[in-house]
């Protein structure tokens, strides 16, 4: 149980194009999700909180009109990077917490590769 | 705000020796805390996590970690490594009581030699 899916798995993008990323909670609910950002061989960096039904949270320097977060449903949250430019290549990951946000575990997705030419 | 410090980058073993991660945190309230495992390739894996009680947590794969209030710390802990123990480790902290995204150290890369 508690599986996470991601898609694409990966995307290349001309820059100044639009890439949206689906990430979806398979076999539970999801009243949280949360988007990561991943640089080569570096940690995972938090960039927002997800809630269903309400606008995201962004961490402090994350561009909330850059990356643009929808979270439609319970079981659906979409990252959208607006503009896309090469520095936002990155890998992207996002979680879901399993008990409806109530402090429980995250489940993380597979994450996204997104190349931006 | 609060940040995990992971003090070994790289660490390379042999099959069958014991394994010590450390990982510190650094916040003033409660906090739950957790170790992720990412195979090569592959996505992250919850290994064990801490949230309350008992502070020697066991986990999958027979990894476990204590915690250590005092010392801020929660260190990963296997007696016997194998050789698919190869991968990236990471220590990860939320405040308690709460629906929060996590800080991650910065990861702990381990190569476990046949």
């Amino acid at each position: 149980g508690a599986v996470v899916s991601q898609h694409p798995s990966w995307v290349i993008c001309k820059s100044g194009t639009s890439v949206k990323i689906e990430c979806r909670s398979l076999d539970f609910q999801a009243t949280t999700m949360f988007w990561y950002r991943q640089f080569p061989k570096q940690s995972l960096m938090l960039m927002a909180t997800s809630n269903e039904g309400s606008k995201a949270t962004y961490e402090q320097g994350v561009e909330k009109d850059k990356f643009l977060i929808n979270h439609a449903s319970l079981t659906l949250s979409t990252l959208t990077v607006t503009s896309a430019h090469p520095e936002d290549s990155s890998f992207y990951i996002c979680s879901a917490d399993s008990a409806g946000g109530y402090t429980d575990t995250q489940y993380f997705g597979p994450g996204t590769r997104l190349t931006v030419l | 705000a609060q940040s995990v410090s992971q003090h070994n980058h790289h660490v390379i073993l042999s099959e069958a020796a014991s394994l010590e991660l450390g990982c510190n945190y650094s916040y003033g309230g409660t906090v739950n805390l957790f170790w992720y495992v990412q195979y090569p390739g592959q996505h992250l894996q919850l290994l064990l996590k801490y949230f309350s009680g008992d502070p020697l947590v066991k986990g999958i794969k027979g990894f476990e970690a204590e915690f250590i209030k005092s010392k801020f710390s929660f260190n990963l802990r296997k007696p016997s490594v194998q050789w698919s123990d190869t991968a990236e480790y990471f220590c990860a902290v939320n405040p308690g009581g709460g629906a929060d995204g996590l800080t991650f150290g910065k990861g702990t890369h381990l190569i476990i030699q046949p």
